[in-house]
């Protein structure tokens, strides 16, 4: 069975800097997508970027990418020149492509960024 | 303008009560998927649906039922409402093409 997991409770980083969370999953699919999503303090959730799993190369949206390390079951997300308004909590999720539609998701990281 | 719309906003029901939680969807949309968020659990999918007529069971969907009566139109149902289902519920939509989700502004439940 699918599952994702997110070890980092919550992270503390300075304005402008780099961040990497954290996101390991299990599948027994050989092929699989991987989502990030950002749940702001309003309670929005979007979508943020994605990665498939028989791409090699990472995918980049803005200041926001990914590290996919598939032999570790890993998918880091990776913001950087972090600004105030990234303080959110960041959710990992998993859809395998034998599965339907639905995705399974982390229980999330709470990023704060101080000025 | 907003794609996707939960009602209500904020509800408080009583134990044993019946609760409706709709979600409205104007992407034109075919999946549509319910979703409980509780602190320490994330995201936790309850019921889906692949269209109208539609409804599939999530992780978690003892104590509710789904009705998609309509391509827009998804709805939770908690016949006998518990203290433990006391909870922020999610709508999100989602399509087979894009196979992202874009979710509602949520809907705080407390069961008293």
């Amino acid at each position: 069975a699918q599952k994702v997991t997110q070890t980092q409770t919550s992270i503390s980083v300075m304005e402008k800097t780099t961040v990497t969370m954290d996101c390991v999953y299990e599948t027994q699919d050989s092929s699989y997508f991987l989502f990030w999503y950002k749940q702001t303090a309003s309670g929005e959730i979007v979508f943020l970027i994605r990665q498939d799993s028989y791409k090699k190369e990472n995918a980049t949206v803005g200041h926001y990418s990914l590290n996919f390390q598939k032999p570790k079951s890993s998918i880091g997300l990776i913001i950087t020149a972090t600004q105030i308004e990234d303080s959110a909590v960041y959710f990992c999720a998993m859809r395998e492509a034998n599965s339907g539609t639905y995705q399974r998701f982390g229980t999330g990281t709470k990023l704060q960024v101080v000025p | 303008e907003a794609a996707v719309t939960q009602s209500p906003r904020n509800k408080v029901a009583v134990t044993g009560g019946k609760v409706t939680l709709s979600c409205n969807q104007t992407n034109n949309h075919n999946n549509m998927y319910w979703y409980r968020q509780d602190t320490g659990h994330g995201l936790r999918l309850i019921h889906y649906s692949y269209g109208a007529g539609s409804t599939e069971k999530g992780d978690i969907p003892d104590g509710y039922k789904a009705s998609r009566p309509s391509q827009e139109n998804f709805s939770l149902i908690l016949e006998l409402a518990t203290p433990s289902q006391t909870s922020v519920y999610f709508c999100a939509s989602g399509d087979n093409r894009q196979d992202t989700q874009y979710f509602g502004p949520g809907t705080r439940l407390l069961v008293l």
